[in-house]
């Protein structure tokens, strides 16, 4: 069955230092991996797609299919980054979510 | 910039009633989706629609729920007999095409139902 997994619900990270969420997935084929985030009080929205292989607002997201990982980085976090993260699976006609990791950068 | 809207934000409704929450797709867009969030859960898949039928729809969507696009512009998910196990954010989803790699699914803000 086709499952994203994030093992952290809540991630507390000190302003500066790096951010690593994790996002496993199980899908049997060549996967399509999404990160989505939603800031407080506003709608869900793309942050990156692992096809494009693009950095934006600083974070990158490496698919590692030999540990069937989709991690989403960023060297140095910032006080705006704190939001809700998602990392998703694409599985024919629809978006598979994970539960979410809330990030919360600590001034 | 163009973007779903969903009306209303919140919904409160007694257990057994029927209930319709709306959402406009952006405009150009051919697919839609309902997705929907319970309180401390994942967001989880309920029902794409393109072309003015179901192109897919998960084990929740049963027969308490229908989608309809009754005009040119809404997209709506009704509940027939709401149930309290159906208290949830519930989310709209419109893409220009289908959810290939390249494409984004544009979100709605979302109508949180609260069943009583």
């Amino acid at each position: 069955a086709q499952r994203v997994t994030q093992p952290e619900k809540l991630l507390s990270v000190f302003k500066g230092a790096p951010v690593e969420l994790k996002c496993n997935y199980s899908y049997s084929g060549s996967p399509e991996l999404f990160w989505y985030v939603q800031y407080s009080r506003q709608r869900l929205q793309l942050l990156l797609r692992h096809i494009s292989r693009e950095s934006i607002k600083g974070f990158t997201a490496d698919l590692n299919k030999g540990e069937t990982s989709f991690h989403l980085k960023k060297p140095f976090a910032q006080e705006e980054d704190s939001a809700m993260y998602y990392c998703a699976l694409r599985r024919d006609d629809k978006i598979i979510f994970g539960k979410g990791t809330r990030l919360h950068i600590l001034p | 910039e163009p973007e779903v809207t969903q009306t209303p934000s919140h919904q409160v409704t007694q257990m057994g009633q029927e209930v319709i929450l709306r959402c406009v797709p952006i405009s150009n867009h051919l697919y839609f989706y309902w997705y929907r969030q319970i309180l401390g859960q994942k967001v989880e898949f309920l029902v794409s629609f393109y072309n003015n039928e179901i192109s897919e729809k998960s084990e929740i969507f049963d027969d308490q729920f229908s989608v309809e696009r009754p005009d040119g512009s809404n997209f709506t998910l009704k509940i027939r007999s709401t149930k309290l196990e159906d208290s949830a954010m519930y989310f709209c989803a419109s893409t220009p095409q289908g959810t290939g790699a390249y494409t984004e699914a544009f979100f709605g803000q979302g109508t949180r139902l609260t069943v009583v």
